[in-house]
């Protein structure tokens, strides 16, 4: 199985505050790579696709980067709605893996 | 818009066999080359895979759950389902049916107690 690792577990931040998710695979995974946002009573939102695609209807402040074993998320001006739980998840083979979470809290 | 909908009973007894469906609606469960899966979620924990089915009925599972673990589609009736086989408190979760690839889409999740 690919291990998904998350960076930080939690952070606490202001809005406006630039924040940025790391995600690291145990092995390389190319760009089969989506970033999620969830909220408590949510199902998962698909923020980010194939690494760096931004999905229809998201804001531009959040942004993807990354390939191979290394990725992250950043949220440019964090937005009171931006509060939430942010996954990554890998779809390069099976069985489909989900990184731990990383909490977004309010400072 | 392609919407997937979970249906099923909340309340499980232990060493029984909890049956999930995944309703899809707003297009056909057969267009495209799409995988459907099942994923679940422990209150306060993190979303475990659980496996997906292919319009072919060919699937793929989670070796965790490997053993006790049936995905099976019904393209006649726009729908794909999930067995999970001698549950236990374990199981207990909130259990969501999804499209991972492509236009991605969740249903809003369904919550599964098992408890006597």
């Amino acid at each position: 199985d690919i291990q998904m690792t998350q960076s930080p577990s939690s952070l606490s931040a202001s809005v406006g505050d630039r924040v940025t998710i790391t995600c690291r695979a145990s092995q390389s995974i190319s760009s089969y790579l989506n970033w999620y946002q969830q909220k408590p009573g949510k199902a998962p939102n698909l923020l980010i696709y194939a690494a760096s695609g931004l999905q229809s209807g998201v804001p531009s402040r959040f942004s993807g980067s990354g390939s191979g074993t290394y990725f992250t998320l950043t949220i440019n001006s964090l937005q009171p709605e931006d509060f939430a739980t942010y996954y990554c998840q890998q779809n390069y083979n099976t069985p489909v893996t989900f990184g731990q979470g990383t909490k977004v809290e309010i400072k | 818009q392609v919407q997937l909908q979970e249906s099923g009973p909340g309340l499980v007894e232990p060493s029984q066999t909890l049956s999930l469906t995944c309703t899809v609606s707003g297009g056909s469960i057969s267009s495209g080359s799409y995988y459907w899966s099942w994923i679940r979620q422990p209150a306060g924990k993190g979303l475990e895979w659980i496996g997906r089915v292919y319009i072919t009925g060919s699937t793929n599972y989670n070796p965790s759950l490997k053993s006790r673990v049936t995905i099976s589609i019904d393209t006649s009736k726009n729908q794909f389902s999930l067995k999970l086989s001698s549950v236990t408190a374990a199981d207990t979760a909130v259990y969501y049916c999804a499209r991972l690839s492509g236009a991605v889409r969740w249903g809003q999740g369904t919550l599964v107690t098992v408890s006597s």
